[in-house]
């Protein structure tokens, strides 16, 4: 049972490159998410889908872009990567988080952009 | 609109020892709330979550949280901690589409 699959594990890049986060999930959820977490801050949240064609900004949303072409997929492009997106991203899927189900968080991606 | 106040950044105990990791939460209307746990260069883990059913719940490996509306907690406990413990706590509010996070506990654990 595969759950949240996201790729790479680590990455390094340079200050102004691109690159994408892959994240797919089998477990037929129509939220998906991308979280990202700083040391000592917590998860904030990036980008949310309620599902496939649909997405929307979360909290901190500047320097990511999203899409949803299917249900199992939801990646997360980064576009002129700066210093301050060094980070560990999640991404996250859940049934219907608002009446209490599960969310499911894949491994993680660290990504330092130097 | 929903928060969650984790109280304590750093909680250190003793091997054996109880362990209680204090969350706050502000929700206009009855939320759903969960504790998870991040062990070092690891994902996410559900330990245990609250949705309006019984107001004590019980999660994996022998943590368990109240739920008190009227003093809008949700602490986690558990009556003796154990080395493989030692992680970082997140408390978390269902916000309709979306989970918001505390800014977590790190729990750390000496023999």
């Amino acid at each position: 049972n595969a759950g949240v699959t996201q790729t790479p594990k680590f990455r390094i890049l340079k200050i102004g490159q691109s690159m994408t986060l892959q994240c797919t999930q089998d477990m037929n959820h129509n939220y998906m998410y991308w979280y990202r977490q700083d040391p000592g801050m917590g998860l904030k949240l990036i980008y949310y889908s309620v599902g496939a064609g649909i997405t929307d900004k979360g909290e901190v949303p500047n320097g990511y872009n999203v899409s949803r072409s299917t249900t199992e997929d939801f990646p997360l492009r980064l576009e002129l990567a700066a210093p301050s997106q060094t980070s560990v991203y999640f991404c996250a899927s859940s049934y219907s988080p608002g009446t209490g189900n599960t969310i499911y968080f894949g491994e993680g991606s660290w990504l330092t952009v130097v | 609109a929903q928060s969650v106040t984790q109280l304590d950044s750093h909680v250190s105990v003793s091997e054996g020892t109880p362990v209680l990791l204090r969350c706050n939460y502000s929700s206009s209307y009855s939320p759903s709330l969960f504790w998870y746990v991040q062990h070092p260069n690891k994902g996410l883990q559900l330990l245990l979550k609250y949705t309006s059913a019984a107001t004590l719940v019980k999660g994996i490996n022998g943590f368990e949280a109240e739920f008190k509306k009227s003093e809008t907690s949700f602490h986690l406990t558990k009556p003796s901690a154990h080395m493989s413990d030692a992680a970082e706590y997140f408390c978390v509010v269902s916000a309709g589409t979306a989970l918001i996070f505390g800014k977590g506990t790190t729990l750390s654990v000496s023999s």
